[in-house]
């Protein structure tokens, strides 16, 4: 199947610094590809959605200033956590869709904690 | 509003046990049914998926699901579970955008 490659897989922060979270398609092209961020009692929680070539998709609730999107090329889409709180400790995940509908290709995950 | 629901924060089974992870969902015409697999501090991986035919779908590592139009639901299932089986288990369904509603998750437990 399809690989997509999330760095880093841990960061640890100091609070009101930025972190970059980057997500690779390694042997496709993704033009579309999700952002969740996964809280500590599991849930899925759908941040945004960043499409190549123009402005991500956030859900509603999610602030697009504190979480930047940016899909650069069609191997690459990141997430930067801008001014970092210890309540954005989470674990965010990217995925890339796949042929089918609703078939998805996760990332590892990155383990964000924020001090 | 379209859900859906995994009744099951957590389901403890003992090794070589049948076991079986619920859920059921509430979605307009006729979806498609995922199940993916998180391992500690990992992705997701999906495990398997119904889009039409046969209800008893057979997916990786020996898991299978069984779709119930009339019921709703979407039941993971294996006949003996392994204790490398433990994991965290999602149930996704596709809405009319083919976007994933995703359930809670069920942490699923094995023990040797």
């Amino acid at each position: 199947g399809a690989v997509v490659s999330q760095h880093p897989s841990r960061v640890i922060c100091k609070s009101g610094t930025s972190v970059k979270i980057e997500c690779r398609s390694l042997d496709f092209q993704a033009t579309t590809m999700f952002w969740y961020r996964q809280f500590p009692k599991q849930s899925l929680m759908l941040m945004a959605t960043s499409n190549e070539g123009s402005k991500a998709t956030y859900e509603q609730g999610v602030e697009k200033d504190k979480f930047l999107i940016n899909h650069a090329s069609l191997t690459l889409s990141t997430l930067t956590v801008t001014s970092a709180h210890p309540e954005d400790s989470s674990f965010y995940i990217c995925s890339a869709p796949g042929q089918s509908p609703g078939e998805l290709f996760f990332g590892e995950g990155s383990r964000l904690t924020v001090l | 509003a379209q859900s859906v629901a995994q009744p099951e924060d957590q389901v403890n089974v003992a090794e070589g046990n049948p076991l079986t992870v619920k859920c059921t969902y509430s979605v307009s015409g006729n979806p498609y049914l995922f199940w993916y697999v998180q391992y500690p501090n990992r992705g997701l991986q999906f495990l398997l998926k119904y889009i039409t035919g046969d209800n008893l779908v057979k997916g990786s590592y020996g898991f299978e699901a069984e779709f119930n139009k009339s019921q709703t639901s979407f039941h993971l299932k294996k006949p003996s579970a392994l204790v490398s089986d433990s994991a965290l288990y999602f149930c996704a369904v596709t809405a009319r955008n083919y976007q994933l509603i995703w359930g809670a998750g069920t942490k699923l437990i094995i023990k040797p």
